[in-house]
């Protein structure tokens, strides 16, 4: 099965700039997950969707991040304005419903450096 | 709140001799304990899981891990390193019980298999 895709693989802009990112999951997978990963940390879970809701996004800042589903496929994060505190690679990832069923398929990944 | 703990930034081994790589965890409600693995270059990558049921797991590439309740404990294991399997190891936990929907990830192992 193909994976999950992840555009674009590097960014660069400036702060105060926007940015966009879009992930497509692995077909049939209903939660989605987006993640901000800083040199040198673990992955950190900005927001979680189950189908197009969302179930978590307690880390998300929301004065400058947003993030959506629609139709519960293809996800899009947006950072608008940009900070130089948001160069990271984020992670979107995937995984299936039900039980047991919790371990998450990652896709490549997109760098973003704000200068 | 759940919380991961990786103690080790790095693990050094030579080549054919065991490995281990270290991880602790706290949640309130059972736990859902995941490893997975970075290669450079290369979006992280599920390994193994423990979601109940037999207390020492299998998983990819040979590696295994060992669920201790009582330590709060699951270290990875591998009984001969292989340089090829030099990469960066995370763990992560999620919490069965009333927790909510969030995966914690670890702070990350950088192993190093030595010829």
């Amino acid at each position: 099965e193909a994976g999950v895709a992840q555009s674009p693989r590097y960014k660069i802009i400036e702060k105060r700039q926007s940015v966009a990112f879009w992930c497509n999951p692995i077909s049939g997978h209903a939660t989605l997950y987006w993640y901000q990963q800083i040199l040198g940390q673990g992955p950190k879970l900005l927001i979680q969707f189950q189908n197009n809701g969302v179930v978590d996004d307690s880390q998300l800042p929301k004065d400058r991040f947003s993030a959506e589903r629609l139709k519960g496929v293809d996800s899009t994060l947006k950072i608008q304005p940009a900070k130089l505190e948001d160069s990271a690679v984020y992670l979107c990832a995937s995984s299936r419903s039900g039980t047991n069923s919790y371990e998450q398929y990652f896709g490549p990944g997109t760098r973003l450096t704000v200068t | 709140a759940q919380s991961v703990a990786q103690p080790e930034d790095q693990v050094n081994v030579a080549e054919g001799n065991p490995l281990t790589v270290k991880c602790t965890y706290s949640v309130s409600g059972n736990p859902y304990l995941f490893w997975y693995v970075q290669y450079p270059n290369r979006g992280l990558q599920f390994l193994l899981k423990y979601i109940t049921g037999d207390n020492l797991v299998k998983g990819s590439y040979g590696f295994e891990a060992e669920f201790n309740k009582s330590q709060t404990s699951f270290h990875l294991k591998k009984p001969s390193a292989l340089v090829s399997d030099s990469a960066l190891y995370f763990c992560a936990v999620r919490d069965g019980g009333t927790g909510g929907f969030k995966t914690i990830f670890g702070a990350g192992t950088r192993l190093f298999v030595k010829a």
